[in-house]
């Protein structure tokens, strides 16, 4: 069983759509859910993350987990053209006692926001 | 706003050649990797980096690579003899607090 599964999409959506991104994960002990930006060509670009489960909001963007379910999810309000790039999750796979961690990728989801 | 820089952008090498993979992280963070994305695959980590010693690596991460940080300010991966499949975008990342990891450019190797 794969690690982190993230639909690839493409998804294409209007200009200010909200966009639902979403993952699922098979290990129930992670504790740090992650989601990045990826413009083509370019590294990613760490957008915010979430400790267990619950809500976090910056600006435009909300992260949710819900570990009963390892489901994690990304919503983006008002989608802007800028927002088009590939967007990953990624999960924490903690070591040394949960004092350092790499992270395990979803392969992304490619949007892209229409005028 | 500080962030991870990486050289060269792109580096072309025959098979079987050596090639290094410089670094430059963000200066105060403690923590350093290596992931690496073969062309539309997923971002795969490769290895860990703290306090002068490798702190955890993948299967990936075989007896051809090592890493390096011969001073206070750069890192480095070195693949000793290149294969094709060692053709990928290599990510060098940094951090401070070991969930935030901040991600370079990265460097586009390319085998022939």
């Amino acid at each position: 069983q794969k690690e982190v599964e993230q639909d690839p999409g493409p998804l294409s959506v209007p200009e200010g759509a909200i966009v639902s991104l979403n993952c699922t994960y098979s290990n129930s002990a992670f504790q740090y859910f992650m989601w990045y930006r990826q413009y083509s060509r370019k590294g990613p670009e760490l957008l915010m993350y979430t400790y267990s489960s619950g809500n976090k909001e910056d600006g435009r963007f909300t992260a949710q987990v819900d570990k009963s379910s390892k489901y994690i999810s990304l919503f983006i309000r008002d989608s802007q053209p800028s927002d088009s790039a590939t967007y990953l999750c990624a999960i924490l796979s903690e070591n040394y006692g949960g004092s350092q961690g790499n992270l395990i990728f979803g392969k992304g989801t490619k949007l892209s926001v229409k005028p | 706003e500080p962030e991870v820089t990486q050289t060269p952008s792109h580096q072309v090498t025959q098979m079987g050649q050596e090639v290094i993979l410089r670094c430059v992280p963000i200066s105060n963070h403690l923590y350093f990797y290596w992931y690496r994305q073969i062309l539309g695959q997923k971002v795969e980590f490769l290895v860990s980096f703290y306090n002068n010693e490798i702190s955890e690596k993948s299967e990936i991460f075989d007896d051809q690579f090592s890493v390096e940080r011969p001073d206070g300010s750069n890192f480095t991966l070195k693949i000793r003899s290149t294969k094709l499949e060692d053709s990928a975008m290599y990510f060098c990342a940094s951090s401070t607090l070991f969930y935030e990891q901040y991600f370079g450019p990265g460097t586009r190797l390319t085998v022939t």
